[in-house]
C-alpha cells in the first residue's frame, strides 16, 4: 500500500530558528513528491521535486529529494511567525499510461512559530 | 482567471440529506480531484477525473459520486449524509502529462452532518 509518513507530527520553535521537516514515502511508480503549506485555508504550493540531489529553493525555503532511502526535507531558516501552518508533504505514482497519477497526502506537520 | 471555485463555503446538513458540493475551473485543466481533509488525517482522495466522461474512484470512495460532463465542473454528490462525512472538502485541478505542474486547489467546503 502506498504511503507518506511526516515527521514530526508537531513542532514548535522561536522567530529567527531554523527548522527541518521530513518526508518519506513507499510508492509505487514514483513520479514526483510536493510540498505544500496550509494555513487555515486551501494548500498553497511550494515546491515539486522530481530528481534526487537537486535542491530547490524560495527565499528561506528550501527542499531536497532522495530517491535512495526515499525521502524528502524541507528547510526553513530564519523562520518567522507567518511561517506558522501545516505542511503537507504529497507524492505522486504514474499511472498505467505513464502520465500523473493522483496525489497521495502524509497528514502533514503543524509548524508554531512563536515571537 | 478564477482558478477552481467552490460552493458553497459552509453547509449544515441533517443525516440521510443529499446535496451536491460544486466545482469550477477556468483554467482548461484536464485532471480534477476531490479530497477531503479530517483532523489528523491529512488530504484523502474521495474520486478523481482525467478528462470530460471519466471518472474513478480514489482512497475514500463511499457514500460520493461525481460525474464529469464538462472539463470546467465536476460537482461531488453525497447521496445520503452521514457525520462521518463532517469534514472540509477541497477541490483540485492541473495540467495532466505536463512534466512540471502543480495541482491548485479550490478554497474548500466546510460540511457539518448532524
Amino acid at each position: 500500500e502506498d504511503k507518506v509518513v511526516q515527521s514530526p507530527l508537531s513542532l514548535v520553535v522561536h522567530e529567527g530558528d531554523t527548522v527541518t521537516l521530513n518526508c518519506s514515502y513507499e510508492v509505487t511508480n514514483f513520479r514526483s513528491l510536493l510540498w505544500y503549506k496550509q494555513e487555515k485555508k486551501a494548500p498553497t504550493f511550494l515546491f515539486m521535486l522530481t530528481s534526487s540531489g537537486i535542491e530547490k529553493k524560495s527565499g528561506r525555503l528550501s527542499s531536497i529529494l532522495d530517491k535512495k532511502e526515499p525521502f524528502s526535507i524541507l528547510n526553513i531558516t530564519a523562520t518567522q511567525t507567518g511561517d506558522s501552518a501545516v505542511y503537507l508533504c504529497a507524492v505522486e505514482a504514474r499511472d498505467y499510461g505513464g502520465s500523473q497519477g493522483n496525489l497521495i497526502f502524509g497528514k502533514g506537520t503543524k509548524l508554531s512559530v512563536k515571537p | 482567471n478564477a482558478g477552481v471555485t467552490q460552493t458553497p463555503k459552509f453547509q449544515v446538513l441533517k443525516t440521510g440529506q443529499s446535496m451536491t458540493l460544486q466545482c469550477a475551473q477556468d483554467m482548461n485543466h484536464e485532471y480534477m480531484s476531490w479530497y477531503r481533509q479530517d483532523p489528523g488525517m491529512g488530504l484523502r482522495l474521495i474520486h478523481y477525473s482525467v478528462g470530460a466522461g471519466i471518472t474513478d474512484q480514489g482512497e475514500v470512495p463511499n457514500g460520493y459520486n461525481v460525474s464529469r460532463s464538462t472539463t470546467e465542473d465536476f460537482p461531488l454528490r453525497l447521496l445520503s449524509a452521514a457525520p462521518s462525512q463532517t469534514s472540509v472538502y477541497f477541490c483540485a485541478s492541473s495540467y495532466r502529462g505536463r512534466p512540471d505542474y502543480e495541482q491548485y486547489f479550490g478554497p474548500g467546503t466546510r460540511l457539518t452532518v448532524t
